[in-house]
């Protein structure tokens, strides 16, 4: 099926250090939602983003939606070891999809004490 | 708010079982719910969607015989793996969202890790 395309795949930092992470599209969507996994768990829900051009805080975390409504990107700011895990982009279409999501590859964070 | 809880997080079990996973939302009605299933390291792969009260719809490629979805309530899911073979081991994730339409995130379980000997 279709996914997002998300970069970068994966990431290693120090802690301390800001991280930056994207989804584009083919297509538009009507809502982006961030997610965060950690391992053994479901993912949870970081941010949600209905309004084309909004740009969205939690805490460090800062996502703005696109203004083509076909991207979104994640930032986070001085990293903490509690950051790592995998970060998910996800695009909600609308209409007759029943609310399926589509979503990204995700993007693997580990960050270094 | 927006909790939903996966039961069980953890089943191993012979090969030609039957195992039922219960997914519920806690504090909020579900209209809707999703099944995905996930490999080590990779995205979350949506196998069905449960509307209450109707027929699930699967994805493309996944066994609706072999996989029984059942939604009777607003606030229960459940997946059945039937006759479960090792092939089956995975990690199965639920999620929840509360209105058929509309735009609400979808809030997810804590998956369970099946384990087909």
């Amino acid at each position: 099926g279709q996914q997002l395309n998300q970069s970068p795949q994966s990431m290693f930092i120090q802690e301390g250090e800001d991280v930056s992470m994207n989804c584009t599209s083919s297509s538009i969507f009507n809502t982006w939602l961030w997610y965060k996994q950690d391992p053994g768990e479901g993912p949870v829900l970081l941010i949600a983003l209905y309004k084309a051009g909004e740009l969205t805080s939690n805490g460090r975390l800062t996502a703005q939606f696109g203004i083509t409504r076909k991207d979104s990107f994640l930032n986070i700011s001085a990293s903490i070891p509690s950051d790592v895990g995998i970060y998910f982009c996800a695009g909600l279409a609308g209409g007759t999809s029943y609310g399926k999501l589509t979503f990204g590859q995700g993007t693997i964070l580990t960050v270094h004490p | 708010g927006a909790v939903v809880s996966q039961h069980p997080s953890r089943v191993i079990c012979k090969s030609g079982t039957s195992v039922k996973i219960e997914c519920r939302s806690l504090d909020f009605q579900a209209t809707t719910m999703f099944w995905y299933r996930q490999f080590p390291k990779k995205s979350l792969m949506l196998m069905a969607t449960s509307n209450e009260g109707s027929k699930a719809t699967y994805e493309q490629g996944v066994e609706k015989d072999k996989f029984l979805i059942n939604h009777a309530s607003l606030t229960l899911s459940t997946l059945t793996v039937t006759s479960a073979h090792p092939e089956d081991s995975s990690f199965y994730i639920c999620s929840a969202k509360q209105g058929r339409w509309g735009n609400q995130p979808q809030h997810f379980g804590d998956g369970t890790r099946l384990s087909i000997l």
